[in-house]
């Protein structure tokens, strides 16, 4: 276990759904952070959370909705989601929002969109 | 225009057979650069992080160096259990990491 906790580790929905992932940490980290992996690219930064506060959407389209309660915990809802939002969904956290010290990320949740 | 760039995409090692991975990168102001392994299934684990030219760390038969261009991967004397994704990384200090799209490493016994 890293420390980082993401639940579910699989997740299959229809277009139609509605559904949320989730993220807990416990390392006593400040950010936390969102990203999407594609099969031949690169991480995808999707949103940042500082001290609970989102400082980063990285144009992402608003059928995803990220939420952070605290500076540990980290939720992303999705709706009406699209077959190319199929991917690996990852979350990471931090010392500091600024990435010097290194994220550390979750086991991910694949999500597929059927 | 991608900021980080990794080669060779995909490597079939044998057991034993030393190589390097490149991770060219163009960002300006870099703050750190950092190293990771992922495994399938799995998120990416934080291996190195570098932050000046010239440094160089080492974890079993991982050695990471940098310069100003670049970062190297050196893997010496691979096992099997090597095998992975590895994934390089650069910060700005802007409140994100840019990701390469990885080099997959196959080390065949």
């Amino acid at each position: 276990e890293t420390g980082v906790t993401q639940t579910p580790r699989h997740l299959v929905m229809g277009m139609t759904n509605k559904k949320s992932l989730k993220c807990e940490q416990h390392l006593g980290h400040n950010a936390m952070y969102w990203y999407k992996q594609s099969a031949k690219k690169p991480l995808e930064l999707m949103f940042v959370y500082n001290f609970k506060e989102q400082t980063e959407n990285n144009s992402v389209p608003s059928r995803f909705s990220p939420e952070c309660p605290n500076s540990s915990h980290l939720f992303l809802h999705l709706h009406t989601l699209q077959p190319e939002d199929s991917a690996l969904y990852l979350c990471a956290s931090s010392q500091e929002s600024g990435g010097d010290y290194g994220y550390t990320f979750g086991s991910g949740t694949r999500l597929t969109v059927v | 225009e991608d900021q980080v760039t990794q080669s060779p995409e995909a490597l079939r090692l044998q057991e034993g057979e030393s190589s390097s991975l490149n991770c060219s990168y163009t960002v300006s102001g870099l703050r750190g650069l950092f190293w990771y392994r992922q495994d399938p299934g799995k998120g990416p684990e934080f291996l190195f992080t570098l932050y000046s030219a010239g440094e160089e760390k080492e974890k079993e038969r991982l050695k990471a160096t940098l310069t100003k261009k670049e970062s190297f991967l050196h893997i010496t004397a691979p096992k099997p259990e090597d095998s992975a994704t590895y994934l390089c990384a650069v910060s700005e200090g802007n409140n994100r990491l840019a990701f390469g799209k990885g080099n997959q490493v196959v080390v065949i016994p």
